[in-house]
């Protein structure tokens, strides 16, 4: 079974500050692990993966995150947030071996300016 | 250009009928997959489909129905037994299973 946790459901930063979306997930296999950006009535769109090779993986737009497994942790960060990364971000697990792809339920990242 | 395409953008229901979503793509990936997205509660699956001619039941397939008659096609059928049925529906493909997955623009149906 997995199943995946995002710690918070909405974050607010400032323009320029960094940004970090906290996920936990849990999996019985060797994960695969995405985060992906949703913009409103949009579909979702990735910003990087985590499948088994480097442990700190970098994505689009400057987001990146690490995966550590003693931790069950895969949190998305950004140095300096930008007003156009104001979204909903979705953590997801996954598993080769199966078709459980499972989402968490989704944080809201709003930028000030 | 690649993708999924999804139809209609925006869809409007009487109760009681049946509505047909569409969902189209030209990745000649073998996985397709039907989410239905509400506020706060991430993306559920609705079906999936590995194979033309073969699909799977999701966690919330009540009151839904697909087919996958041809490897680029994968509609959603809402049937009148979906007591809830308004939401915003999400189609996607994977190459494989495991592998990320590549989302459509999205179909929001409207009960009215």
């Amino acid at each position: 079974a997995q199943s995946v946790t995002q710690l918070d459901s909405h974050v607010s930063v400032s323009e320029g500050t960094p940004v970090l979306l906290r996920c936990n997930y849990s999996s019985s296999y060797s994960p695969s692990l995405f985060w992906y950006v949703q913009h409103p009535n949009k579909g979702l769109q990735l910003l990087l993966k985590y499948t088994s090779a480097a442990t700190l993986v970098k994505g689009i737009n400057g987001f990146e995150a690490e995966f550590k497994k003693s931790e069950t942790s895969f949190h998305l960060t950004k140095p300096s947030a930008h007003m156009s990364d104001a979204a909903e971000y979705f953590c997801v697990v996954s598993a080769y071996n199966n078709n459980d792809m499972r989402f968490g339920a989704g944080t809201r990242l709003t930028v000030k300016p | 250009d690649g993708g999924i395409t999804q139809s209609p953008k925006y869809l409007f229901r009487k109760e009681g009928q049946n509505v047909t979503l569409s969902c189209e793509q030209n990745l000649n990936h073998d996985a397709m997959y039907w989410y239905r997205q509400d506020p706060g509660q991430g993306l559920r699956l609705i079906y999936y489909s590995q194979i033309v001619n073969d699909f799977q039941k999701g966690d919330i397939a009540e009151g839904y129905s697909v087919s996958r008659e041809k490897k680029e096609s994968f509609p959603l059928t809402v049937t009148s037994a979906q007591k809830n049925p308004t939401a915003f529906y999400l189609c996607a493909s994977s190459q494989d299973r495991g592998l990320e997955a590549f989302f459509g623009q999205g179909t929001r149906l409207t009960v009215v």
